[in-house]
């Protein structure tokens, strides 16, 4: 059974600072989302990484994927006040009735001026 | 284009009622699916479809039933409502293109009293 675990679950960061979210997962699997939520509102999708090595960056957001390490890390650069959010991976597998993601706790991360 | 749409979007039951959850989308997607997300725990997969007419169980599937009748449409039933199904319901669709990217609906919010 895939499990996935973010850490850290809370994150409280100063603007312009740098971070990282990390997720690992048990099993193989051949997909990693990273998604981001706002309070009371749906998940937003930010990225998918499909292949080892993968890295896919938008703004001040840069994700990347190492398959054998069965990890991937969401890297904030100089972070801003705008990335507070919830911030989730999701790992998916190919079962015999077709594909599923599991997804980890989320990471809260509060980015303070 | 609508993408994914959920009805409705607030609902409150009293214990051992029933309801339908609906969840349509219009991007022509093969999977459907159906969490849970109570504070804390993330996104829990109920029920799934990889395709109209098929459905497949997920983590969290007692006490749920699924039905795709029509490939746009993934209605999840409570049968009888318990306190412990309060929680929000988010639907999802993929495509099962090469892009593999999963678009969420906004969410229902049940309270089973």
């Amino acid at each position: 059974e895939l499990k996935v675990e973010q850490n850290p679950l809370f994150l409280s960061m100063q603007e312009g600072k740098n971070y990282t979210i990390y997720c690992n997962y048990s099993t193989t699997s051949d997909r990693l989302y990273w998604y981001r939520q706002d309070p009371g509102k749906s998940l937003e999708s930010l990225f998918v990484l499909l292949s080892n090595g993968a890295v896919k960056q938008e703004g001040r957001l840069m994700a990347s994927l190492d398959t054998k390490a069965r990890l991937s890390t969401l890297h904030i650069t100089a972070a801003v006040h705008d990335l507070s959010a919830t911030y989730f991976c999701a790992a998916a597998t190919q079962e015999t009735s077709g594909s599923r993601l599991t997804f980890g706790e989320g990471t809260q991360l509060t980015v303070n001026p | 284009n609508a993408g994914v749409t959920q009805t409705p979007k607030f609902r409150v039951l009293k214990t051992g009622q029933s309801m339908t959850l609906l969840c349509a989308q219009d991007m022509n997607h093969e999977y459907m699916y159906w969490y849970r997300q109570d504070p804390g725990m993330g996104l829990r997969l109920i029920h799934y479809s990889v395709g109209e007419g098929t459905t497949a169980k997920g983590e969290v599937p007692d006490g749920y039933n699924v039905s795709r009748l029509k490939k746009q449409n993934f209605l999840l039933g409570l049968e009888s409502a318990a306190p412990s199904q309060t929680s929000v319901y988010f639907c999802a669709s993929l495509s099962g293109r090469s892009d593999n990217e999963q678009f969420f609906g906004p969410g229902t919010r049940l309270t089973v009293l």
